[in-house]
C-alpha cells in the first residue's frame, strides 16, 4: 500500500527548543492526520486538518495541511520532557487511511 | 468512559499455535479496525469493519489471518498457524459513524511468536 514518508526520523532535541516535522505523499489526501504514541500505547489524535492550505493548533501544537494535498507539516512550541514519544502522520483518502513511518522525538531535560 | 478493550496485552506461544485477539470497541463507534505495527514496516491496517460489515480486507498478510465481527460490542484476530514473522504489535482502533479520521485506538497486543 501506500507509504507516507516522515522526516526526520527521530529527534533529540533540548527542553524548551521547538521541533519542526513534515510527512510528504505522492498522492493527493482529503485529510491529514497527526497523532502521538507512546511506548506501551496505542496512536492518540493530537489533530485533524481538512482543507488544504488549513493551519489549525492545539496547544503549544500546530499543524499545516499543505496546499497540494501530497503533505502536512508538525511543529511543536517551546518542547517539554512529557512531549517524548513517537509522531505519526496520516492520510485520508476515501475510508482508507495511510499512516507514516513515524518521527521518533526526544527531549532532554 | 472505556476506550477501546484489547485483550490480551501480552501473548507469547510457539510457532504453529493459533492465537486469538480480541477487542471490544466504544460503545456506539460502527468501524472498526485491526492494524499491525512493526519496526521494520510501521503500523499497517489489516481490515476494517463498518457497522459489523468487512469492507476492506486487502491489508491481510494471507490466509492464516482471519477477522470476524460476530456483533457490535466484539471482534477478533486470529492467526492460524503462527509463524516468528507474526510478531508485532496489533491495535485495534473504533470510530464513529461518518467519522473515520476520529479512531480511537485500543492500547495494543504485543505478541510475541518463538
Amino acid at each position: 500500500g501506500q507509504q507516507l514518508n516522515q522526516s526526520p526520523q527521530s529527534m533529540f532535541i533540548q527542553e524548551g527548543e521547538d521541533v519542526s516535522m513534515n510527512c510528504t505523499s505522492s498522492s493527493i489526501f482529503n485529510t491529514w492526520l497527526w497523532y502521538k504514541q507512546e511506548p506501551g500505547e496505542g496512536p492518540v489524535l493530537l489533530i485533524a486538518l481538512y482543507k488544504a492550505g488549513e493551519l489549525t493548533s492545539n496547544g503549544r501544537l500546530t499543524a499545516q495541511f499543505g496546499i497540494t494535498r501530497k503533505d502536512s507539516f508538525l511543529n511543536i512550541s517551546a518542547s517539554i520532557p512529557s512531549d517524548v514519544g513517537i509522531y505519526f502522520c496520516a492520510g485520508l483518502s476515501g475510508n482508507q487511511f495511510y499512516f507514516g513511518t513515524g518521527t521518533s522525538l526526544t527531549v532532554i531535560p | 468512559d472505556a476506550g477501546v478493550i484489547q485483550s490480551p496485552r501480552h501473548e507469547v506461544t510457539e510457532m504453529g499455535q493459533e492465537v486469538t485477539l480480541r477487542c471490544k470497541p466504544i460503545s456506539g463507534h460502527n468501524s472498526l479496525f485491526w492494524y499491525r505495527q512493526t519496526m521494520m514496516r510501521g503500523l499497517e491496517l489489516l481490515i476494517y469493519f463498518n457497522n459489523n460489515v468487512p469492507i476492506d480486507d486487502s491489508g491481510m498478510p494471507e490466509d492464516r489471518f482471519s477477522a470476524k465481527m460476530p456483533n457490535a460490542s466484539f471482534s477478533t484476530l486470529k492467526i492460524q498457524p503462527s509463524e516468528p514473522r507474526d510478531s508485532a504489535v496489533y491495535f485495534c482502533a473504533s470510530s464513529l459513524p461518518g467519522g473515520p479520521e476520529t479512531q480511537y485506538f485500543g492500547p495494543g497486543t504485543r505478541l510475541l511468536v518463538l
